[in-house]
């Protein structure tokens, strides 16, 4: 299995409270991406990065910041977090872009109540 | 119009059925095209990349179709251990991003 571990792995938090997800890496990949998978709409991209200090957003990027300080960790921030971001959470890794596989997490169960 | 279209299902075959998916992207500058399967409460994991030539794996064939946009994924002698949601994912090549379907879901019985 590809060494790419999500933390916490699950989390229930209150309305408005800022939360952090975390996504590690073992791979070396260059691109790492986080998803958010609900009912009726499969996994949708909210931010990716393509290298440190380098991310782009994602479909549904209103209410979340990312950060990459390092190869290896990917940082998915919800500033305030609201019932509609309840959710589970997909970090995944991809060498060399889309053309080639990419390695999800486990995931991170969200709920915010 | 979604980016990646997908019956969501269920299909529910007996075992030894062949079952078809279809998954159609509005993207005709869509590069990439791969089926990820995907287990109750658990993460996609790559099935299998698609070719334009087609392409099979023991049980599992995969074809494209570029003029129409739309790929294929085929299970010959479902087995029990084939229930899962089956992902169909496309990259448009725009920073490498990938686009998932909805997903199908297979539940194969006795």
């Amino acid at each position: 299995d590809a060494g790419i571990t999500q933390s916490p792995r699950h989390k229930v938090t209150e309305t408005g409270t800022p939360v952090t997800l975390r996504c590690h890496q073992t791979e070396n990949h260059r691109y790492m991406y986080w998803y958010r998978q609900d009912p009726g709409h499969g996994l949708r991209l909210i931010h990716y990065s393509y290298g440190v200090k380098d991310t782009d957003k994602g479909e549904v990027s209103d209410g979340y910041s990312v950060s990459r300080s390092k190869t290896e960790d990917f940082l998915l921030t919800l500033e305030s977090a609201t019932s509609s971001q309840t959710s589970v959470y997909f970090c995944a890794i991809s060498g060399t872009g889309g053309d080639t596989e990419a390695f999800f997490g486990q995931g991170t169960r969200l709920t915010v109540v | 119009r979604k980016e990646v279209e997908q019956d969501p299902g269920p299909f529910n075959v007996p075992e030894g059925a062949t079952v078809a998916f279809n998954c159609t992207y509005s993207n005709s500058a869509s590069q990439s095209f791969f089926w990820y399967r995907q287990d109750c409460r658990k993460e996609p994991k790559l099935l299998m990349s698609v070719y334009s030539s087609g392409n099979e794996d023991g049980r599992f064939t995969a074809q494209l179709n570029r003029a129409s946009q739309y790929i294929s994924l085929l299970i010959r002698d479902s087995k029990l251990s084939d229930s899962a949601t089956y992902l169909c994912v496309v990259n448009t090549g725009t920073a490498s991003k990938l686009t998932f379907g909805t997903g199908t879901r297979l539940q194969v019985t006795l």
